[in-house]
């Protein structure tokens, strides 16, 4: 969809341990995002990059960080995953003044 | 926090019906998306509607946009079961590096 790809599609991994989800696009978009998704809460941006190794901070970052060290990755990284963090991650990216496309999620589940 | 908030959560029609989605908004917005998300799958982008927009068709859709009452419709006229999914209303108000907040969703049900 719209060349966007996320890695790994699911993982399941224990508290306290790293983990990081990858977001590759072939579009050459300036912008990147990273949501996560949960029942009753709709998206809620965690971080988003307006270039390379430029980054901001969304409504929910906190325990999470990301990178970008190229135009066509984005990663999200937990540091230490906690339970708290099971979730849907979806990684969108768009042009200047464009509507976002997204990627097909990554359904996180820490134990 | 969310700044869209749709209503209803959740509708079920019959084939061949119209669905109407309601979006309300806190803060003032220089545009308004609906998205679809079909089950397992990302959002798809559906239509964009400005601040100084009224109205607008893509299609099956009519979207509406009454700034005065921070409240947008989603209309989709002649439901197909393929019109089955959530829709998210997202809205824009500071612009600069194009953040959108995303409301909680309507789930469609449409009935063969």
């Amino acid at each position: 969809d719209a060349g966007i790809t996320q890695s790994p599609r699911h993982k399941v991994t224990e508290t306290g341990t790293p983990v990081t989800l990858r977001c590759h696009q072939t579009e050459n978009h300036r912008y990147m995002y990273w949501y996560r998704q949960d029942p009753g809460h709709g998206l809620r941006l965690i971080h988003y990059s307006y270039g390379v190794k430029d980054t901001d901070k969304g409504e929910v970052s906190d325990g999470y960080s990301v990178s970008r060290s190229k135009t066509e990755d984005f990663l999200l990284t937990l540091e230490s995953a906690t339970s708290s963090q099971t979730s849907v991650y979806f990684c969108a990216i768009s042009g200047t003044n464009q509507p976002q496309h997204f990627g097909d999620g990554t359904r996180l589940s820490i134990l | 926090s969310q700044q869209g908030e749709e209503d209803p959560q959740a509708l079920s029609i019959q084939e061949g019906e119209n669905a109407t989605m309601n979006c309300s908004y806190k803060t003032s917005i220089n545009n308004l998306q609906w998205y679809r998300q079909n089950s397992g799958r990302g959002l798809v982008h559906l239509i964009l509607i400005r601040s100084n927009e009224r109205e607008k068709h893509s299609g099956r859709l009519r979207v509406t946009l009454d700034t005065s009452k921070k409240s947008s419709s989603l209309l989709i006229t002649a439901s197909r079961a393929a019109d089955t999914a959530s829709y998210f209303c997202a809205t824009d108000s500071t612009g600069g590096y194009q953040k959108v907040t995303f409301g909680t969703g309507t789930k469609l049900q449409v009935i063969p």
